[in-house]
């Protein structure tokens, strides 16, 4: 059973440049959520996806964005990168329900590591 | 809306025990705990939910006092495999991660 799986591992980027992240969950799980992981620092929401709409945003800027695909994978994208945006980006699969978050046992993988230069 | 996580960070030798506290200014409707190892996912440890209720999860176990939007994670007779940094996530309308406390688990 194939966890969740994040491409790409690494990623280098100079400011003004766009990036994209992707994730497939978990097996199974029909929601996604992303994080951003600075160093030494908590995961910090960033937004999460459920059904193909954006369910809950965190407080981060409109240059993230993200999408859901029918399959449930979904990608991250941040336009104008900044040099604060270098980071970890996690996703977590989660199966949807509600009250969000309440009790949803989430499921990340390894992580996007982003160095913008 | 971030908890606050005590100790910033542990050393333990193997066998001895560790509390790891996480406090939030606002109320609470669940707690998430999280260990992430080094280069590493975050895993699942456990959720609480309101009512004070305690989990355990072999020899992790924790509680949550919803009253005092606090919650706690005990881990007795630590082994070499505990290391890592855990996370607390406190969940109000969202689920917000506190800074973690490092746990350090020596021979």
């Amino acid at each position: 059973d194939a966890g969740v799986t994040q491409s790409p591992t690494h990623l280098i980027k100079t400011r003004g440049q766009q990036v994209t992240l992707r994730c497939s969950p978990k097996s199974g799980h029909d929601t996604v959520s992303w994080y951003q992981q600075a160093l030494g620092q908590g995961p910090q929401f960033i937004f999460q996806y459920y059904e193909e709409e954006e369910r809950q945003r965190g407080n981060f800027p409109d240059r993230f964005s993200g999408h859901q695909f029918p399959n449930y994978s979904s990608e991250l994208n941040v336009n104008a990168l900044l040099l604060g945006d270098s980071a970890l980006y996690l996703c977590a699969s989660s199966l949807g329900g509600a009250p969000i978050f309440l009790d949803e046992k989430l499921f990340f993988g390894s992580g996007t590591q982003l160095s913008v230069l | 809306q971030q908890p606050v996580q005590s100790p910033q960070a542990v050393i333990l030798r193997e066998g001895e025990d560790a509390v790891i506290n996480c406090s939030s200014s606002k109320a609470l409707y669940s707690v998430h705990w999280y260990r992430q190892k080094h280069g590493e996912a975050p895993v699942f440890l456990m959720i609480l939910l309101k009512g004070g209720e305690q989990k355990g999860h072999e020899k992790i176990s924790a509680s949550f006092n919803e009253k005092k939007q606090q919650s706690s994670l005990y881990l007795t007779a630590s082994q070499l495999s505990y290391s890592g940094t855990y996370f607390c996530g406190s969940v109000t309308n969202n689920l917000f991660f506190g800074t973690g406390t490092r746990l350090t688990v020596i021979p």
